[in-house]
């Protein structure tokens, strides 16, 4: 089955700074790679996504990226906020599965 | 505009007795899923589902069986709850025959004593 690994899984940035978080992911077949962000006592909520037909997606002040030949994905988020201090996740869906496999999570904090 | 509801945030429950974790969802999606959070593990599949009266193994389904008799509820059952089953329950739902991203319910935390 498919494994997916996320570093690191604590990230503290100055407020303002920018902050990556990196998943890999085992299986050449998987084509979607959506990413949560679950904050302290909440459900865990879509943040953005990408298909492998796609090198890299932004909205806003988070973009996310993907090496398919290296299989690996990335979140990135520029001009951090206080707010988005949360736990992250990153997941990889295989071929035509439609359940997700996760990552692990990261602890993300922004000081201010 | 809560769309995926769990039935109960807090749960206790003693060793041996047979659990209930309900799940609905409003979106009429077809996909179904179980999954327990826990620190450092991330979100572990239990049982999904595509559609009623169908139901597949998760990676860790073991000492679980689910029930999804009508499109929008998905029950998850402990059939003898040990205290390794003390842990965040998260429900989710997904729509179509393709992969999408899941919509979350908040979430049952479950402690068995």
């Amino acid at each position: 089955g498919e494994n997916v690994e996320q570093h690191p899984s604590t990230l503290s940035v100055q407020e303002g700074d920018s902050a990556v978080i990196k998943c890999t992911y085992s299986d050449s077949a998987s084509n979607y790679f959506p990413w949560y962000k679950q904050e302290l006592g909440k459900r865990p909520q879509l943040i953005i996504d990408i298909r492998s037909n796609v090198g890299e997606k932004k909205d806003q002040r988070i973009a996310v990226t993907l090496n398919k030949t290296a299989k690996h994905f990335s979140l990135h988020i520029t001009e951090t906020q206080p707010e988005d201090s949360a736990v992250y996740f990153c997941a990889a869906s295989l071929g035509s599965a439609r359940q997700l496999t996760f990552g692990s999570g990261t602890q993300l904090t922004v000081l201010p | 505009d809560v769309k995926v509801t769990q039935s109960s945030r807090y749960l206790v429950k003693r060793t041996g007795e047979k659990v209930f974790l309900e799940c609905v969802q409003d979106m009429d999606h077809e996909n179904m899923f179980w999954y327990r959070q826990d620190p450092g593990l991330g979100l572990r599949l239990i049982y999904f589902s595509y559609d009623v009266k169908m139901k597949e193994k998760g990676d860790i389904p073991e000492g679980y069986s689910v029930s999804r008799e009508k499109k929008e509820r998905f029950s998850l059952i402990l059939e003898s709850a040990s205290t390794n089953q003390t842990s965040m329950y998260l429900c989710a739902s997904s729509p179509g025959q393709g992969v999408h991203g899941y919509t979350f319910g908040s979430g049952t935390r479950l402690t068995v004593v």
